[in-house]
C-alpha cells in the first residue's frame, strides 16, 4: 500500500502569494490531518476531516488557511495571503481508526520570503 | 497552554545506555498516548502506544511505564543504537473527541557511539 503522499517538497513563496498544498492520504482511512510543524511551537493541528467532513480547522489558523478535501483520496491546503511567519513544514497524515496509527507524509518545507 | 509537556528538550547518552523520556499532561480525558518518532526529513512514525487502562507496555527494546494518578508516562529505550538518533514525541487524544492527537514538543535524542 502507498503511505501518505505530499507534493511539493518544497515551496518557496513571496510575501502576500497564495500557495496550495496537496496531499493523498492512504487509500481507505477515513480522516485526515493537517498539522504544521516549527522547531518553537512543535506539531500544531491546521485541520481535522474524517470522511470529508471538517471536523475542526485550528481556531487561530482560520483567517488565512484552508483546508478541503474534494474527495476520499485528495485533499489540499491554501494559505492566502501568505507571510513569513508561515515558514514552516507542514505535515499530513490519515488514519483509519480510532487508536489506530496516524501515518504521515513526508511533508512539504515551506519558506516565505 | 500545553496540554502535553515533555522532557527533556534534548538527551544526549552512549551506545548501550537507557534514554528516559518523561511526558506529562493535564486533560484527564485522555486515553489513548502513542510515541512517534521522526528523522530529520521525514514525518514522524508511530513507535509504540498505550492505552489508559494499562500501566506499561513494552515492544522490544522500547517500554512506556504510565502513572494515571500523577498524569505521567515515560518511554524508556534500552541499550540505546545509534540508529535510535531522532526526535520522539509523545501525544494523547481522548477518544470521545474523535482521532485528534495532541502532541508535545518534542525530546530530540542523540545517541553516540
Amino acid at each position: 500500500d502507498a503511505g501518505v503522499t505530499q507534493t511539493p517538497r518544497h515551496e518557496v513563496a513571496e510575501k502576500g502569494q497564495t500557495i496550495i498544498l496537496k496531499c493523498e492520504p492512504v487509500s481507505g482511512h477515513n480522516d485526515l490531518f493537517w498539522y504544521r510543524q516549527t522547531k518553537i511551537q512543535g506539531l500544531e493541528l491546521l485541520s481535522y476531516f474524517r470522511s470529508k467532513s471538517l471536523m475542526e480547522d485550528g481556531g487561530a489558523f482560520k483567517d488565512r488557511f484552508k483546508a478541503e478535501m474534494l474527495n476520499s483520496s485528495f485533499s489540499t491546503l491554501k494559505i492566502q495571503p501568505t507571510e513569513p511567519k508561515d515558514s514552516a513544514v507542514y505535515l499530513c497524515a490519515s488514519t483509519r481508526d480510532t487508536y489506530a496509527e496516524q501515518f504521515f507524509g513526508p511533508g512539504t518545507r515551506l519558506t516565505v520570503l | 497552554q500545553q496540554q502535553v509537556r515533555q522532557s527533556p528538550q534534548s538527551l544526549t547518552v552512549w551506545e548501550g545506555e537507557t534514554a528516559i523520556l518523561n511526558c506529562s499532561y493535564e486533560n484527564s480525558a485522555f486515553d489513548y498516548f502513542p510515541w512517534y518518532q521522526q528523522f530529520p526529513g521525514e514525518g514522524p512514525a508511530l513507535l509504540i502506544s498505550i492505552l489508559s487502562v494499562s500501566d506499561k507496555k513494552e515492544d522490544g527494546r522500547f517500554t512506556i511505564f504510565f502513572n494515571k494518578r500523577e498524569k505521567k508516562l515515560s518511554l524508556h529505550i534500552a541499550d540505546s543504537q545509534p540508529g535510535d538518533s531522532a526526535t520522539y514525541f509523545c501525544a494523547a487524544s481522548d477518544n470521545s473527541a474523535g482521532n485528534k492527537l495532541t502532541f508535545g514538543i518534542g525530546t530530540r535524542v542523540l545517541v553516540r557511539p
